[in-house]
């Protein structure tokens, strides 16, 4: 069965310290790993999309990187506007609609 | 680039009424468009997924003659809650899949509250 799972749950951290949230999946054939950042009352940002292993993204304070089975997003000395909750989600390779498979998420909260 | 729309932000009715809400991609056309659901604390749910020009694909569980979608264009999608019911009470969100060179990607609008008396 496929499934994308987000830890943890919650993650709160002081402001400048570094940490990593985690996304495992399991799909039969990965076509691409999302991950997408989303404010209270607000739709999904996009942040990465990363294809095969070994692949890294950086934009900012944040970096993705992605294995076989699981992908990361590094947080370098995040500051209190990092806070949100961090999505993961997976797009099969058999898939031709571009179908994502979203996990639960990990809110984040970054103390001044 | 790659900005989504939504119309309304929020909106309130009352019990039995119907609802459409607007899905539009305002600097690219997207051939594929995608409407989830979104309950408090909870992650996206996809309801449906819409072509240009064809019937929208639902998934297990929803309600196709309840949830009714039209994709006329290249940048607009709506979907409409039939009959609305408290229980339809939930934050809606689209999403459209680019047609170019970043196909794979899909672009989030900002979702519509909607509430049922």
């Amino acid at each position: 069965e496929d499934q994308v799972t987000q830890s943890p749950e919650a993650l709160r951290l002081q402001e400048g310290e570094s940490s990593s949230l985690n996304c495992s999946y399991t799909v039969s054939g990965l076509r691409g790993l999302f991950w997408y950042r989303q404010d209270p009352g607000k739709g999904p940002e996009f942040l990465f999309t990363l294809y095969s292993a070994g692949e890294e993204k950086e934009k900012e304070r944040l970096k993705a990187t992605l294995t076989k089975k699981e992908s990361f997003l590094h947080i370098t000395a995040p500051k209190p506007e990092d806070s949100a909750t961090y999505l993961c989600a997976v797009q099969k390779g058999s898939s031709n609609t571009g179908k994502l498979i979203f996990g639960q998420g990990t809110t984040l909260q970054v103390k001044p | 680039g790659a900005v989504v729309s939504q119309h309304p932000s929020w909106v309130i009715c009352k019990s039995g009424t119907s609802v459409k809400i607007e899905c539009r991609s305002l600097d690219f056309q997207a051939t594929t468009m995608f409407w989830y659901r979104q309950f408090p604390k909870q992650s996206l749910m996809l309801m449906a997924t819409s072509n240009e020009g064809s019937k929208a694909t639902y998934e297990q569980g929803v309600e196709k003659d309840k949830f009714l979608i039209n994709h006329a264009s290249l940048t607009l999608s709506t979907l409409t809650v039939t009959s609305a019911h408290p229980e339809d009470s939930s934050f809606y969100i689209c999403s459209a899949r680019t047609s170019g060179v970043s196909y794979n990607e899909q672009f989030f609008g900002p979702g519509t509250r909607l509430t049922v008396l």
